[in-house]
C-alpha cells in the first residue's frame, strides 16, 4: 500500500540556516512526488514536483529510490519560508495523491 | 476565473442534519478532486471526476456522502445525517491532465463542523 511518512510534526530553524523537510514513501512500483505548501491563512499549493528537476524559491528536493525518500532542502532559510510543508506520493497509475501527515516549518528571525 | 472556488467557506451544522457544498474548479481543467483533510493530517482522497463522471471512490466516502458534477462544470459535494466524526476541512481541487502539466489547484476549502 502507498504510505508517505513525515517524521517531523514542527521545525524549528534560524533565518539563515539550511533547512531540510524529511519525506519518507512506499510503494512498489515508481511514484511521482511532489512537495505542496500552505502558508498562512493561504490555500495548499504546488511548490515543486520530482520530475521538472527544478529550484522553486530555492527550495530543491532530489527523488532518492534507494532510500525511498524526498526530502526538500534549501541551502538559507527565510522568514517567508514559515509555512506548512506536505509532501506527496502520486502512483503511476492512479489518480489520487497519497499526503504524509506535514511538517510546520518556522524560521526564526 | 481566479482559481478554484469553494462555498461555504465555514459550515456549522446540527449533527443528523444534511449539508451540501460547492467547488467551481478552474474552467478548463477536466478533472475535479475532494479530498478531507482533518487536525493534524493531511489531505485524504474521497473521489475524483473526469468531466462529468465520477470515476473513483475512496472507502472513506460512506453511503451518506455524494458528490455530483453535472455537465463537467462545478461539483457539490452533500453529506446525509451528519455525525460528528464528519468535522473537517473538506478540499476542492482541479487539475488538467497531471502528466501535461503540474499538481492540483486546490479551493480553500470548506470547514466543517458538526455540534
Amino acid at each position: 500500500a502507498q504510505r508517505v511518512t513525515q517524521p517531523e510534526k514542527l521545525l524549528s530553524v534560524f533565518k539563515g540556516a539550511p533547512v531540510e523537510l524529511k519525506c519518507n514513501y512506499s510503494y512498489s512500483g515508481s511514484p511521482e512526488l511532489f512537495w505542496y505548501v500552505q502558508y498562512s491563512r493561504q490555500r495548499l499549493q504546488l511548490l515543486l514536483r520530482h520530475i521538472s528537476r527544478e529550484s522553486i524559491k530555492g527550495f530543491t528536493a532530489d527523488l532518492n529510490k534507494g532510500e525511498t525518500s524526498f526530502h526538500l532542502k534549501k541551502p538559507f532559510a527565510q522568514e517567508e519560508d514559515s509555512a506548512m510543508y506536505y509532501c506527496a506520493l502520486l502512483p503511476r497509475t492512479g489518480n489520487q495523491f497519497y499526503f504524509g501527515t506535514g511538517t510546520s516549518l518556522t524560521v526564526i528571525p | 476565473d481566479t482559481g478554484v472556488s469553494q462555498d461555504p467557506r465555514h459550515k456549522i451544522t446540527k449533527r443528523g442534519q444534511n449539508v451540501t457544498f460547492r467547488c467551481d474548479p478552474i474552467s478548463e481543467h477536466n478533472r475535479l478532486y475532494w479530498y478531507r483533510q482533518t487536525l493534524g493530517q493531511g489531505p485524504e482522497f474521497l473521489t475524483y471526476f473526469q468531466n462529468e463522471a465520477q470515476l473513483e471512490k475512496s472507502r472513506l466516502l460512506s453511503d451518506r456522502f455524494s458528490a455530483e458534477r453535472p455537465k463537467g462544470s462545478f461539483s457539490t459535494l452533500e453529506i446525509q445525517r451528519t455525525e460528528q466524526g464528519d468535522s473537517a476541512m473538506y478540499l476542492c481541487a482541479s487539475s488538467l491532465d497531471y502528466r501535461q502539466g503540474g499538481g492540483y489547484t486546490f479551493g480553500s476549502g470548506t470547514r466543517l463542523t458538526v455540534v
